[in-house]
Order: C-alpha cells, then sequence, then structure tokens
C-alpha cells in the first residue's frame, strides 16, 4: 500500500520569501503524485500533478514540484509568496493502473506572515 | 460549468439520529469519491464508485456508513446511528474514470455530531 509524508505540520514564512513544502512517498511502482491546496471552508484544489515525464512539473498560482524517484521525494515550491497563499497544502499519492486510489498526506498548513 | 457540488455544508445533529450527505459531480464524471477529513488528519478514503460497477467500499470505516449512487450521478452517504466520532468534515470528488484522472473535489460538509 502506498503512503505519504508531510514532515512539517506547520511552516510560517514570509510574504515575497520563498517556500519548499516537502513531501515523501511510499509506493511499490511509479507513482502518480498531486499537490492539492485546501483553503478555510473549502475543498480542495488541484495546484499540479505527476504522471510521467519531465520530472520538473509546472502548477498554477506559481507553483511547481519536482519528482526525484531517488529520494522518493515530489516537495512543492514557489519563488516568492503571497499572503494569498496561506492555506494548507496536501500531498497525494496514486496508484498507476486501475483507478485513482489516492491517498493524501495529513497537509501542511502555511502562514504568511507581512 | 459547475464543479462539484455538496450539500447541506454544515449538518449538526445529535449522537445516535441518522444523516443523509448529498454529492453532485461533475456532468459526465463516471468516477465518484468520498472521503473523511477529521480535525489534523489528511483525507481518509471512504468509498469509490465507477460507473455500473460494484463500489469499492474497503475505507467505510464501520457497518454504520453505507452509500449510493443513483443513475450513475448524484450519491447520498449515509451515517446510522451518528456517534461523536463521525464529526468531520466529508468530501465528495469526481473524476474522468480513466488510470490518468485528476480529481476534482466538492467543498465539503461539515457534519457536527452532538
Amino acid at each position: 500500500a502506498q503512503s505519504v509524508t508531510q514532515p512539517d505540520i506547520h511552516i510560517t514564512v514570509s510574504e515575497g520569501a520563498s517556500l519548499e513544502l516537502r513531501c515523501n512517498y511510499s509506493y511499490g511502482a511509479t507513482p502518480y503524485l498531486f499537490w492539492y491546496v485546501q483553503s478555510p471552508g473549502q475543498g480542495l484544489q488541484l495546484l499540479l500533478k505527476y504522471f510521467s515525464g519531465d520530472t520538473l512539473v509546472q502548477g498554477i498560482k506559481g507553483f511547481e514540484a519536482e519528482f526525484k524517484r531517488s529520494q522518493s521525494s515530489f516537495n512543492l515550491r514557489k519563488p516568492s509568496v503571497h499572503w494569498s497563499d496561506a492555506a494548507e497544502y496536501f500531498c497525494a499519492v496514486g496508484t498507476s493502473g486501475g483507478y485513482q486510489k489516492v491517498t493524501f498526506g495529513i497537509g501542511t498548513k502555511l502562514q504568511v506572515i507581512p | 460549468g459547475a464543479g462539484v457540488s455538496q450539500s447541506p455544508s454544515n449538518k449538526v445533529t445529535e449522537k445516535g439520529k441518522d444523516v443523509e450527505l448529498r454529492c453532485d459531480p461533475i456532468s459526465g464524471h463516471t468516477a465518484l469519491y468520498w472521503y473523511r477529513q477529521s480535525l489534523g488528519q489528511g483525507l481518509e478514503f471512504l468509498i469509490y464508485f465507477q460507473g455500473n460497477s460494484a463500489p469499492d467500499k474497503s475505507g467505510l470505516p464501520s457497518d454504520r456508513f453505507s452509500a449510493e449512487r443513483t443513475g450513475g450521478s448524484v450519491s447520498t452517504l449515509t451515517i446510522q446511528r451518528t456517534q461523536q466520532e463521525d464529526s468531520a468534515v466529508y468530501l465528495c470528488a469526481s473524476g474522468t474514470g480513466t488510470d490518468q484522472e485528476t480529481q476534482y473535489f466538492g467543498p465539503g460538509t461539515r457534519l457536527l455530531v452532538l
């Protein structure tokens, strides 16, 4: 069975600073990887996804993530954080083959300070 | 272009009562998922529907939980004899049902059992 670890429960960054949210996964085959963002009281919105190909994936809102098979990681990055990025971020891994049984991490809550 | 909708947005009930949560997926999406998000937890998979196939109920936590999907569209999650530990946000997602689908999430139903 697959699993996802997000080691940072809370992160605080200053507006304009760079951001990296960590995600490690465990899955025996080639994973499908996702980052979702959840604003307070909202559902989850897909930021980006990796299925295959280029290991550096560009997403919405200026986010990117890099798949590193050797490290079993899929860290999310943004070069300059905006106050509106304050939210909770979920990394997820899905199975390849068959339907998308997706396993989510517990989330990282991002606080942005002026 | 409507997204996934869920109703009610909030539900307060007394312990022991039954509740029904509704999900309207994106039109044309054959896959439908239910997840539970408890405070401080990631998303917990509950059940998956795909077209006319038998649902994957492997994530339902007890026999008090059931779900159905009528006509391949709207789904209802029913919790019988609710307990306080059932308090959570219940999220629904829909997708195209293909191997590399993206799941699109509704805003969730926040359930509080007193």
